[in-house]
C-alpha cells in the first residue's frame, strides 16, 4: 500500500460546483496533515493544514479520520481559480525527525 | 525574504553530463529537502537536512546522486553522471524547526528546477 494515495482525477466541474477529494495514508503514526495546492508548472504551496476537529478556511474545508486513516478536502463554491492540481501531504515523526510525504495529487478543472 | 530560491530554473544537458542544482533555503529556518516530481511517480523526497546535516537520504535513487549543505544558507544536488530518466523538476523546500506536538509545518518550496537529460 502506497503511504499516500489520491485519486488522480481530473475532476471536471463547473463554476459554482462542490467538489470533494479524498486521501488515505498508511502509517497510523502520522501525526499532522495537509493540503498543498500546485498550479500547472509551478511549486506546492500550503493550502491549508487539517486539525483532528476538522476545520474551515473560507470556501474549504478539510477533516480528518484518524480510525479510518482518511484525509478530505471539501471546496464550495468552485471558481475557475480553484483550478490547480491538490495534494495530500503527511507529516510523520520517526526517530525525533519529521518527513513530509506528499500524495500524487487530484487534478481540478473548474470550468465556466 | 525572497523565499527559496533555486537555479538554474531549467537545465538541458546530454546523458554522461555532470549537473549541478543549487538551493538558496529561507534564512532561519532548519530543514532542507530535496524532491524530484515526474508524472509518474509525483512528488518523491530524496534527502533531507536538518542543521545542515543530512538526515534520511533512502529517497537517493543511486549512487550518482549526492546532496551537500556546506552551511545553512546553500546546499546542493549533483547528479554524476546523468541519464534521460533523471529527467523530472527537482525542488528544493526549507521548513522551521518543528517538535513532537507542533500542529503546522509549513514546506516553502523553490520555483524548481527543470532538468532535460538527452
Amino acid at each position: 500500500r502506497k503511504e499516500v494515495e489520491q485519486d488522480p482525477g481530473p475532476f471536471n466541474v463547473p463554476e459554482g460546483a462542490t467538489v470533494a477529494f479524498n486521501c488515505t495514508y498508511s502509517n497510523s503514526a502520522s501525526q499532522s496533515f495537509f493540503w498543498y495546492r500546485q498550479d500547472c508548472r509551478k511549486e506546492p504551496k500550503l493550502l491549508m493544514s487539517v486539525y483532528s476537529s476538522g476545520n474551515e478556511d473560507g470556501r474549504f474545508t478539510a477533516q480528518l479520520n484518524r480510525a479510518s486513516q482518511y484525509i478530505s478536502l471539501l471546496i464550495r463554491d468552485s471558481k475557475l481559480s480553484d483550478s490547480a492540481t491538490y495534494l495530500c501531504v503527511v507529516n510523520t515523526m520517526n526517530s525525533g525527525y519529521s518527513t513530509l510525504t506528499f500524495g500524487k495529487g487530484t487534478m481540478l478543472l473548474v470550468s465556466p | 525574504d525572497a523565499g527559496v530560491i533555486q537555479s538554474p530554473r531549467h537545465e538541458v544537458t546530454e546523458m554522461g553530463q555532470e549537473v549541478t542544482l543549487r538551493c538558496k533555503p529561507i534564512s532561519g529556518h532548519d530543514y532542507l529537502f530535496w524532491y524530484r516530481q515526474t508524472m509518474m511517480r509525483g512528488l518523491e523526497l530524496l534527502i533531507y537536512f536538518n542543521n545542515n546535516v543530512p538526515i534520511d537520504d533512502s529517497g537517493m535513487p543511486e549512487d550518482r546522486f549526492s546532496a551537500k549543505m556546506p552551511n545553512a544558507s546553500f546546499s546542493t544536488l549533483k547528479i554524476q553522471p546523468s541519464e534521460p530518466r533523471d529527467s523530472a523538476v527537482y525542488f528544493c523546500a526549507s521548513s522551521l524547526a518543528w517538535g513532537q506536538g507542533t500542529r503546522t509545518a509549513e514546506a516553502f518550496f523553490g520555483q524548481g528546477t527543470r532538468l532535460t537529460v538527452v
